[in-house]
């Protein structure tokens, strides 16, 4: 059963570009979470989504960051017009569907994003 | 508010020798987990260990084990006959029970090396 994938796991871009970031969770996972870590810090919780529903972007910043996790492909964090601020490792998480199923995530590689 | 704290940022070890890593917590929940994560220089998010607070006994997974001290807020991690693979970041991470949110708190985290 493969892990979390996460893609691309490098990804650099110029400032004002935008960056997607993609996260496909565990098989028999329907429910995606996107954390952020900057250098020397812990991860920071973003958003968490079900399939083709956003139920907690209380993590997220308002303007430029927006994610979504479709009914068929990966979830997507998308990040426009990005700043050096930006520049972090994303990582995405998933859990199993049953209830009360939610209380362990799994992690993925993350994606390294380096803003020039 | 929940809010996780890793007293520590760096500590050592020697090759099988235990060590003990600090975390602590704030809640008004009664009811969540607990989790220790580690992340070795490849970035990936493993996790190591977790434990239901309802459940008194305290989680053992192989070296690793916890003490959980409810009352105190207190969630330590000790790493028996330390390994040289055991060399990486520890994130002490706390989510709510059901229905309070899904997201995790995670600390700042303890960089634990072990010394040949």
């Amino acid at each position: 059963n493969a892990g979390v994938m996460q893609n691309p796991r490098h990804l650099v871009r110029r400032r004002g570009q935008e960056a997607r970031l993609r996260c496909s969770p565990m098989k028999g996972h329907s429910h995606v979470y996107w954390y952020r870590q900057l250098p020397e810090e812990g991860l920071k919780f973003m958003v968490y989504l079900q399939k083709e529903n956003i139920i907690d972007e209380s993590g997220m910043p308002k303007e430029r960051f927006s994610a979504e996790f479709p009914k068929e492909g990966p979830s997507i964090l998308r990040i426009q017009q990005v700043v050096r601020g930006d520049s972090a490792a994303y990582f995405c998480a998933s859990s199993p569907n049953y209830v009360f199923s939610t209380d362990t995530q799994y992690f993925g590689p993350g994606t390294r994003l380096t803003v020039l | 508010a929940q809010t996780v704290t890793q007293s520590q940022p760096e500590m050592s070890v020697q090759e099988a020798e235990t060590v003990t890593l600090s975390c602590t917590y704030d809640t008004s929940e009664n009811n969540y987990y607990l989790f220790w994560y580690k992340q070795p220089p490849s970035r990936q998010m493993i996790l190591v260990i977790r434990q239901e607070a309802y459940k008194q006994q305290n989680a053992t997974e192989n070296r690793f084990s916890v003490n959980f001290q409810k009352a105190a807020k207190s969630f330590s991690l000790k790493i028996s006959d330390s390994q040289l693979g055991d060399t990486a970041m520890y994130f002490c991470a706390f989510r709510p029970g059901a229905n309070t949110g899904n997201q995790f708190y995670f600390g700042t985290g303890t960089s634990l090396t072990v010394i040949p």
